[in-house]
């Protein structure tokens, strides 16, 4: 069975910074695209950045390019996303999901529960 | 990018009814385009991908069809448990991008 548990998210301030983490099980980790959707409270969603399968190739939304970095550990079966430079609209429940083969532009087929991240002074 | 609306924002209907909602891309993507469920406080769920195909575990009363810019995903026969918010997305290039939702209610 296919798990994806996210964790890390909490409160911080503006201009902070923050790393989630998605401990994925039940699938080959490395050869599958991964990848971060987010949702605002009471909003739709948003993809947030993926990383290909076995390409390593990373890509992102430009609202969070050159502040959020995404990263893998194939050997732990984790997906990471550290995040500088908080904003209050980066405030939003943080989705891991991965997607149905190993490069980006595919559907979404598992998702965890999500991370909850405020930022808020 | 692909701006992705759909129509209505939001619907009621009853148990048994049939129920369409559309989808409109910005430009045309062929058929790159899926459909997800997501119950209030529940992760997403992946209903229909590449425009028509039935994702495993889904009941066949869900559907969907198009292809370029117009999609629609029908349900046959309502059932309580599809009471729920409905959103598009395009795969077709990045940024990935998402319809705003439909919201279906009792």
């Amino acid at each position: 069975e296919v798990q994806l548990v996210e964790s890390g998210g909490g409160l911080v301030q503006p201009g902070g910074s923050l790393r989630v983490s998605c401990a994925a099980s039940g699938f080959t980790f490395s050869i599958y695209g991964m990848s971060w959707v987010r949702q605002a409270p009471g909003k739709g969603l948003e993809w947030v950045s993926t990383f290909s399968g076995s390409g390593g190739s990373t890509y992102y939304a430009d609202s969070v390019k050159g502040r959020f970095t995404l990263s893998r550990d194939n050997s732990k079966n984790t997906l990471y996303l550290q995040m500088n430079g908080l904003r209050s609209e980066d405030t939003a429940l943080y989705y891991c999901a991965k997607l149905r083969g190993d490069y980006a532009e595919l559907p979404f087929d598992y998702w965890g529960q999500g991370t909850l991240v405020s930022v808020s002074s | 990018d692909i701006q992705m609306t759909q129509s209505p924002s939001s619907l009621s209907a009853c148990v048994g009814d049939r129920v369409t909602i559309t989808c409109q891309a910005s430009q045309a993507i062929s058929t790159y385009l899926n459909w997800y469920q997501q119950k209030p406080g529940k992760a997403p769920r992946l209903l229909i991908y590449d425009a028509s195909n039935l994702e495993t575990g889904v009941p066949s009363r869900f559907s969907g069809s198009g292809s370029g810019t117009d999609f629609t995903l029908t349900i046959s026969s309502l059932q309580p448990e599809d009471f729920a918010t409905y959103f598009c997305q395009q795969c077709d290039e990045l940024p990935l991008t998402f319809g705003p939702g439909t919201k279906l209610d009792i």
